[in-house]
C-alpha cells in the first residue's frame, strides 16, 4: 500500500508571498499519478494540479507549480503571488496507474492561511 | 450544472437510525467512489464501484453499503448509526478505474450522529 506524508499541518504567509507545501510518498510502483487538491471552507474538493510520474517536466497551472523529484519521492506545491482565496486545506494525493482498490490515497493535509 | 451532487449537505440523526446519502454525477463517468473525512480532515476511501465491480475497503463496517440504481448514481446506506460515524462523506467519480485525471468530488455531506 502507498503512503503519503504532509509534514506541515499548518502554514501562514502574507498575501502576495510565495509558499511551498511539502509532500513525500512511499510506493514500490513505477508508474503513477500525483495530485494536489484544495479544500476551501466551502468543503468542496478542487483539483489544483496533477503530475504523471513518467514525465520529468514539472506541471504548472497559472500560479501553481510543482517540484517533482521521483527518486526522492517528493512532490511539493509552490503557490506564487498568494491570494486570500488560496486559504484552504491542501491535500497531496497518490494513485498508481490503473487505479485499483486503494484509489486516490491522500496525505493528512496542510492548512494554508493567507494573511492580508 | 453541478458535476457531482450529494444530498443532503447536512444530516443530523440519532444513534441506531438508518440513513442514506444520495450521489449523482452528470459527467458520464462510469466509476464512482465514497470517501470518509474524519474530524482531523483525513480522507479515506470506503468504496470504489463501476457497473461490474465493487471494491470495499476492508476497514469499512458492513453497516455501510453502496447501492447503484444506474451508472449516474451511487447512494450510501448506513444502518444502525453509531457516534463514530460522524464525519463528512464525499462522493466522487472518474472515467474508468484508470482515473488519470483524478476524481471529481461532490461537496460532501456532514453527518452528525447524536
Amino acid at each position: 500500500a502507498q503512503t503519503v506524508t504532509q509534514s506541515q499541518p499548518e502554514m501562514s504567509v502574507q498575501e502576495a508571498e510565495t509558499v511551498t507545501l511539502s509532500c513525500t510518498y512511499d510506493t514500490s510502483e513505477n508508474n503513477y499519478y500525483l495530485f494536489w487538491y484544495k479544500q476551501p471552507p466551502s468543503r468542496q474538493m478542487i483539483l489544483v494540479i496533477r503530475q504523471e510520474a513518467y514525465k520529468q517536466q514539472n506541471a504548472t497551472e497559472n500560479r501553481f507549480s510543482v517540484n517533482f523529484q521521483k527518486a526522492a519521492k517528493s512532490f511539493s506545491l509552490k503557490i506564487s503571488d498568494s491570494q486570500l482565496g488560496d486559504t484552504a486545506m491542501y491535500f497531496c494525493a497518490f494513485m498508481k496507474q490503473g487505479g485499483g482498490a486503494d484509489g486516490l490515497t491522500f496525505g493528512k493535509g496542510t492548512h494554508l492561511i493567507i494573511q492580508p | 450544472d453541478t458535476a457531482v451532487s450529494q444530498t443532503p449537505k447536512y444530516l443530523v440523526t440519532q444513534m441506531g437510525n438508518d440513513k442514506s446519502i444520495k450521489c449523482e454525477q452528470n459527467l458520464g463517468h462510469d466509476t464512482m467512489y465514497w470517501y470518509k473525512q474524519d474530524s482531523k480532515k483525513f480522507l479515506k476511501i470506503m468504496f470504489s464501484y463501476n457497473n461490474k465491480e465493487l471494491i470495499i475497503n476492508e476497514t469499512v463496517p458492513n453497516r455501510f453499503s453502496p447501492k447503484s440504481p444506474d451508472k449516474a448514481h451511487l447512494n450510501l446506506h448506513i444502518n444502525s448509526l453509531e457516534l463514530g460515524d460522524s464525519a463528512v462523506y464525499f462522493c466522487a467519480s472518474s472515467q474508468g478505474w484508470q482515473a488519470d485525471y483524478g476524481y471529481t468530488f461532490g461537496s460532501g455531506t456532514r453527518l452528525t450522529v447524536v
